[in-house]
């Protein structure tokens, strides 16, 4: 079973910024959580990743509270390409062995105009 | 660098046929990753190689095999198809060093359709 919880669907404008929620209450402390979204017909995309500090790259920001039980993804300014679904995943920090990936129904994104 | 490369991107087969599946990883990647997605089931985790040995397996039943060639290169098998078989099938790769922060690339995809 999947170690996160996530709402099933959510809406952003165009522009916006979408902020996408994520609950992993049984977290450990040797758990990244993952972020992966996957377009239509396409396989899912790596988005970011972090341990319990925040973090950013070109695509998304990662805020994970202090307690590491949640985290949020957010698009600075979403735009009709990002509509998608968004999965997020706990996994082991250290590789080997562990590249099995547990997906849960994730949040279906839609961007509108 | 050319991502994960899928072949066929569409099949049609007919139940107890067999089929085989094919998945180039990323140039170095040692790591291989198969994944089942149905609209019933989301994406499932098949079996992971790495070496040429497996290293890991999902729950599926034995008629889901696969190997690693010694390019990386991997195939899956399903043999006696049934029509629950029918779904999109995920290879991704993995450079896997052993450290952390290893990401998976995913390919497009094989649409299996089992009629």
């Amino acid at each position: 079973d999947a170690k996160t919880t996530q709402p099933p669907s959510m809406d952003c404008a165009e522009g916006r910024a979408a902020n996408l929620p994520c609950n992993h209450s049984t977290i450990s402390g040797n758990e990244y959580v993952y972020w992966y979204r996957q377009i239509h017909s396409q396989g899912p995309q790596y988005i970011i990743h972090g341990l319990k500090n925040n973090e950013t790259n070109e695509m998304a920001s990662l805020i994970i509270t202090e307690d590491r039980k949640s985290s949020t993804l957010i698009l600075p300014h979403a735009t009709l390409r990002d509509t998608a679904v968004y999965y997020c995943i706990v996994r082991p920090m250290f590789s080997g062995g562990y590249n099995k990936l547990i997906f849960g129904a994730g949040t279906r994104l839609a961007v509108h105009p | 660098k050319a991502g994960v490369t899928q072949t066929p991107r569409y099949l049609i087969k007919t139940r107890g046929q067999q089929v085989t599946l094919s998945c180039s990883p990323i140039s170095g990647h040692r790591s291989v990753s198969w994944y089942q997605q149905t609209p019933g089931q989301g994406l499932q985790f098949l079996f992971e190689y790495f070496s040429e040995t497996q290293r890991n397996k999902g729950n599926f039943p034995g008629r889901f095999s696969g190997r690693q060639f010694s390019n990386s290169r991997s195939e899956m098998n399903v043999s006696t198809l049934e029509l629950g078989d029918s779904a999109l099938y995920l290879c991704a790769s993995s450079a896997d060093r052993g450290t952390t922060n290893e990401k998976l690339f995913f390919g497009s995809g094989t649409q299996l359709s089992v009629l």
